[in-house]
């Protein structure tokens, strides 16, 4: 089935330590995002990449970084300079930027700090 | 002032009753609108997307547009428990711009027997 397979599905930051989130998907879709939601707040974009070999700051992108070396891939390093990075991290994807088409949401990865 | 709003709820409703979920959006020439459903715990899923003024029906559930007026809601019909979760409304940012998503905090909605 083509869908949006992100993991972990939990995981857990030691203090100083970087950890990567993984985001694949089997859509065909050129555009990807990563998301960050808090409870009681919205979905805030990270990031978010049109291209292979392209990606874009969003909202929130400090402490964050991401590669987009294939298509299919669009993995988040969550840097130590990340000071509170406790919250639940959705991946997304449509078909195209410009598009005007729906996201369509990975089940998230949910991070905690040691 | 936010640019998508909701009513944080939670909107409590019986069995059977139809739920009316509302949103307003401040970005005046967005084009295209969509509702999300989130069951606790889990990641957003689109129930509806809406890109002209009226009213778009997909089974129990009815979006509908004005442009004029900027808000977007989204009716369920014959309420169930199983309805019972958190709806998101997303606005797509006028075309030019990014193919960014605006979300609102959601509106709980609970569904009680």
């Amino acid at each position: 089935d083509g869908g949006i397979t992100q993991s972990p599905k939990y995981l857990f930051r030691k203090e100083g330590q970087n950890v990567t989130l993984s985001c694949e998907q089997n859509l065909n879709h050129d555009a990807m995002y990563w998301y960050r939601q808090d409870p009681g707040q919205g979905l805030r974009l990270i990031y978010y990449s049109q291209i292979v070999n392209d990606f874009q700051k969003g909202d929130i992108a400090e402490g964050y970084s991401v590669s987009r070396e294939k298509k299919e891939s669009f993995p988040l390093t969550v840097t130590s300079a990340q000071k509170n990075p406790t919250a639940f991290y959705l991946c997304a994807s449509s078909i195209q930027v410009y598009s005007n088409q729906p996201q369509h949401f990975g089940d998230g990865t949910r991070l905690s700090i040691l | 002032q936010k640019e998508v709003e909701q009513n944080s709820g939670p909107l409590s409703v019986p069995e059977g009753a139809i739920a009316s979920l509302n949103c307003t959006y401040s970005d005046r020439v967005s084009q295209s609108f969509f509702w999300y459903r989130q069951y606790s715990g889990k990641s957003p899923e689109l129930i509806m997307s809406i890109y002209s003024n009226g009213d778009k029906e997909d089974g129990r559930f009815t979006a509908q547009l004005n442009k004029a007026s900027q808000y977007v809601s989204l009716l369920i019909r014959d309420s169930q428990p199983s309805d019972s979760a958190t709806y998101l409304c997303a606005v797509n940012q006028s075309p030019g711009n990014t193919d960014k998503l605006i979300f609102g905090t959601g509106t709980r909605l609970q569904v009680f027997p």
